[in-house]
């Protein structure tokens, strides 16, 4: 398996409330990133991050904001959750150097009520 | 906002069907992907294509990128079983960039 561990695998939340989803990887890869997946929008990406406390915004960032504070880690911030944010985040990484695709966590199953 | 059109969004087949699905956009890429994402799971890569024109395999897996740069097909021969899922195309705009677009999804329905 390539190294990439998403936490926690599903949360339920309500909704104003702040939630953290962690994406951690052992592959020292430089590029990380966090898309949602909702039925008919395929995946869509939040936000990602071309090293250490370097990010930048992609085509759905509203209401999101990541750190990443060190090379392994990832961390995708609700502040306040609303119920339009509930979906199926995925983090994936992908090597410095080339382009050989991304490496998909397992997802985590966000519910906001 | 989305720029890939995948289809078709679903398909129902019979096992041992041939399945054929593209991906088409008014952009050029320079890369297609193809993923398959099982149940549970994150997107798996299958096929990766880098040049105009380049035709690959994969056991029962072809795909292609497309001669204009801006459609790609994934074939599946003598289907069976395990190929069912939700397969996504995927490609990048500019030469060496390490984002993807990604199309909406097909979802393959194989009856035993």
């Amino acid at each position: 398996d390539a190294g990439i561990t998403q936490s926690p695998r599903h949360k339920v939340t309500e909704t104003g409330t702040p939630v953290t989803l962690r994406c951690h990887q052992t592959e020292n890869h430089r590029y990380m990133y966090w898309y949602r997946q909702d039925p008919g929008h395929g995946l869509r990406l939040i936000h990602y991050s071309y090293g250490v406390k370097d990010t930048d915004k992609g085509e759905v960032s509203d209401g999101y904001s990541v750190s990443r504070s060190k090379t392994e880690d990832f961390l995708l911030t609700l502040e306040s959750a609303t119920s339009s944010q509930t979906s199926v985040y995925f983090c994936a990484i992908s090597e410095s150097t080339g382009f050989y695709g991304y490496t998909f966590g397992s997802g985590t199953r966000l519910t906001v009520v | 906002g989305q720029q890939l059109n995948q289809s078709p969004q679903s398909m129902f087949i019979q096992e041992g069907e041939d399945v054929s699905m593209n991906c088409t956009s008014s952009s050029i890429f320079n890369t297609w992907l193809w993923y398959k994402q099982d149940p549970g799971e994150g997107p798996v890569l299958l096929i990766a294509l880098y040049k105009a024109g380049e035709l690959t395999s994969n056991g029962r897996l072809t795909a292609q990128f497309g001669i204009t740069r801006k459609d790609s097909f994934l074939n599946i021969s003598a289907s069976i079983p395990s190929d069912v899922g939700i397969y996504f195309c995927a490609g990048t705009l500019i030469q060496g960039a390490q984002k993807l677009v990604f199309g909406q999804g097909t979802r393959l329905t194989i009856n035993p």
